[in-house]
């Protein structure tokens, strides 16, 4: 079954420290990852994805196919990284999208 | 700016009653889709539709419908609200397969 899984509801961190939002995924073929993020009263909004191997706000992610994982990180965070986090699958060759439940993250000052 | 505009934005409905939220988009885009958002189980896809003549039903259509008017509008029918579809209700375009997708604002959905 293809499937995504954030492990943490919440990950609370203080500014200035890493941060890594886990995610694994279950697909037997080829995925496209992604995270999105949702601010608070924003819209949810694509972060990155894994083909376009860029950094953005400063959070990298990188597509572990032997772990079957899409890990998000960031090496300090600040206090506006704080957010609902995402992360999705796209199954090859189609329209959809599969989300995780999310992970909170929170930047304490 | 293009966007994607959901109406209305909040409701409360009564069960078994009809109810349809509305969905339009000036992005141009010919994909669309509907997903509902409900606390620790994220976002789960209801129906996605690829043009005016083709709807697909995704991982949870029981209990609803979809009719995509225009490329610029899709909407989501619930012909008879029941309480466990209380949930935050969410539009997305797309302009490419496994592209990204634009989300609208969302509509809150209360059903008593």
């Amino acid at each position: 079954a293809q499937r995504v899984t954030q492990p943490e509801k919440l990950l609370s961190v203080f500014k200035g420290a890493p941060v890594e939002l886990k995610c694994n995924y279950s697909y037997s073929g080829s995925p496209e990852l992604f995270w999105y993020v949702q601010y608070s009263r924003q819209r949810l909004q694509l972060l990155l994805r894994h083909i376009s191997r860029e950094s953005i706000k400063g959070f990298t992610a990188d597509l572990n196919k032997g772990e079957t994982s899409f890990h998000l990180k960031k090496p300090f965070a600040q206090e506006e990284d704080s957010a609902m986090y995402y992360c999705a699958l796209s199954p090859y060759n189609t329209d959809k999208l599969i989300f995780g439940t999310g992970t909170r993250l929170q930047v304490f000052p | 700016d293009a966007d994607v505009t959901q109406t209305p934005r909040n409701r409360i409905t009564k069960t078994g009653k009809r109810i349809m939220l509305e969905c339009s988009q000036t992005k141009g885009h010919d994909r669309m889709y509907w997903y509902r958002q409900d606390p620790g189980l994220g976002l789960r896809l209801i129906y996605y539709s690829f043009d005016v003549k083709d709807i697909n039903k995704g991982e949870i259509s029981d209990g609803y419908s979809v009719s995509r008017q225009a490329q610029a509008k899709f909407s989501l029918s619930l012909e008879s609200a029941i309480p466990n579809q209380t949930a935050l209700y969410f539009c997305a375009t797309s302009d490419a397969r496994g592209g990204e997708q634009y989300f609208g604002p969302g509509t809150r959905l209360t059903v008593t």
